[in-house]
């Protein structure tokens, strides 16, 4: 399957602040990526999903103003989380999409802490 | 609407004991996709196994099994023989073909291995 890396893997940023995240398939061409959150001891919430060249398509309740998503390339996608509160804090999770429906493979994941 | 239900919080295993994680989903679309994934405390998802909704048969993947009931709308991964590796968090989780292909996700259940 795709390798998913994700940088930084953590960071702590204060409150007002931007902050960008990156998610690369290292050896897969992504058409599409997606953006979850989750926060501690709950399930990963979909954000949205990023196709490359194209605007990303935003869940319902998501900001598409304070989460920027960029997927200018097919193997890069970024979530910027514009003007940061403490309650942004959380896992954010990428995934790429496989060649094959059912194939969807994860990034380790960056945790967010607004301070 | 698409929904996954884990009523699991948590779950306790012994060590060389099967365990089963129940799952159950809703939608009404018939094509669908049945995903399960655990989570280690380092955060990072990893697929287990996967249920096409046409497959016959229930899928295996080594000491994972996937107890597809489709009347039962339930879809519960098995772990055959535990072992302390397998304590994670676990999720279900289902993609709909009318949906585009993004996940949708369970609360997830904790499964705990002593020996």
């Amino acid at each position: 399957g795709a390798v998913v890396s994700q940088h930084p893997s953590w960071v702590i940023c204060k409150s007002g602040t931007s902050v960008k995240i990156e998610c690369r398939s290292l050896d897969f061409q992504a058409t599409t990526m997606f953006w979850y959150r989750q926060f501690p001891k709950q399930s990963l919430m979909l954000m949205a999903t990023s196709n490359e060249g194209s605007k990303a398509t935003y869940e319902q309740g998501v900001e598409k103003d304070k989460f920027l998503i960029n997927h200018a390339s097919l193997t890069l996608s970024t979530l910027t989380v514009t003007s940061a509160h403490p309650e942004d804090s959380s896992f954010y999770i990428c995934a790429v999409q496989g060649q094959v429906d059912y194939e969807q493979y994860f990034g380790p994941g960056t945790r967010l802490t607004v301070t | 609407a698409q929904k996954i239900t884990q009523t699991q919080p948590g779950m306790f295993v012994q060590e060389k004991e099967a365990v089963t994680l129940d799952c159950t989903y809703d939608t009404s679309d018939p094509s669908y996709g049945l995903f399960w994934y655990k989570q280690p405390s380092s955060g990072e998802m990893i697929f287990l196994i996967y249920q096409g909704s046409y497959d016959q048969q229930n899928a295996t993947e080594g000491r994972y099994s996937l107890n597809f009931q489709k009347a039962r709308k339930s879809a519960n991964l098995v772990i055959s023989a535990s072992q302390l590796g397998d304590s994670a968090m676990y999720f279900c989780a289902m993609r709909v073909e009318q949906a585009g292909t993004a996940l949708i996700f369970g609360k997830g259940t904790t499964l705990s291995v002593s020996s």
